[in-house]
């Protein structure tokens, strides 16, 4: 089935630097990758939705300068968090809607990340 | 807009015993539901859909859930849980009408007890 592999798996960074996540559909082409963030305990927050070739589309409240947002191909999103600050620390999951039919999505493994 | 709800924060359950987990929803459209597990620092793991046809949806490890129009519910249910079964289940939505974005419920944490 699609997989999505998302890395790194856990990253700790000093606070006020900058943390790339990548999310890559191996073995199918995903137009649209979402990006969700998730707190302890707490659902999963859509942050933004990204399209291949053009602009992220970022949910209310998300600064898109902060969390940037790269789709540059059919196999790759990246999210930049940019000046890293201590709560930006969460759990980040990537997802992309594989094209099998409606409602087929598939979710990375998430990335723990820890701003000291 | 759309919206899900969990309502239990925690399911106990005896190993053995049948499993369900709740889940009620709000679209304007038509809905497509979703049932995912989370494991501990993992991603969601997809258990099961409802897009269109039989009501009673079965999926992954034994799972399956009955879509209610009439009720806007979607429970998820095993008729015999295991210990393995012990993890984070999410419930969501999509708007068959509005775009492909999902919203979650807030999550139900699931304890089986040997």
């Amino acid at each position: 089935g699609a997989v999505v592999s998302q890395h790194p798996s856990r990253v700790i960074c000093k606070s006020g630097t900058s943390v790339k996540i990548e999310c890559r559909s191996l073995d199918f082409q995903a137009t649209t990758m979402f990006w969700y963030r998730q707190f302890p305990k707490q659902s999963l927050m859509l942050m933004a939705t990204s399209n291949e070739g053009s602009k992220a589309t970022y949910e209310q409240g998300v600064e898109k300068d902060k969390f940037l947002i790269n789709h540059a191909s059919l196999t790759l999103s990246t999210l930049t968090v940019t000046s890293a600050h201590p709560e930006d620390s969460s759990f980040y999951i990537c997802s992309a809607k594989t094209g099998q039919g409606e409602g087929s999505y598939t979710f990375g493994s998430g990335t723990r990340l820890t701003v000291v | 807009a759309q919206s899900v709800a969990q309502p239990e924060d925690q399911v106990n359950v005896a190993e053995g015993n049948p499993l369900t987990v709740k889940c009620t929803y709000s679209v304007s459209g038509n809905p497509y539901l979703f049932w995912y597990v989370q494991y501990p620092n993992r991603g969601l793991q997809f258990l099961l859909k409802y897009i269109t046809g039989d009501n009673l949806v079965k999926g992954s490890y034994g799972f399956e859930a009955e879509f209610n129009k009439s009720q806007t519910s979607f429970h998820l249910k095993k008729p015999s849980a295991l210990v393995s079964d012990s993890a984070l289940y999410f419930c969501a939505v999509r708007d068959a009408a509005a775009g492909n974005k999902l919203t979650f419920g807030g999550g139900t944490r699931v304890l089986v007890k040997p």
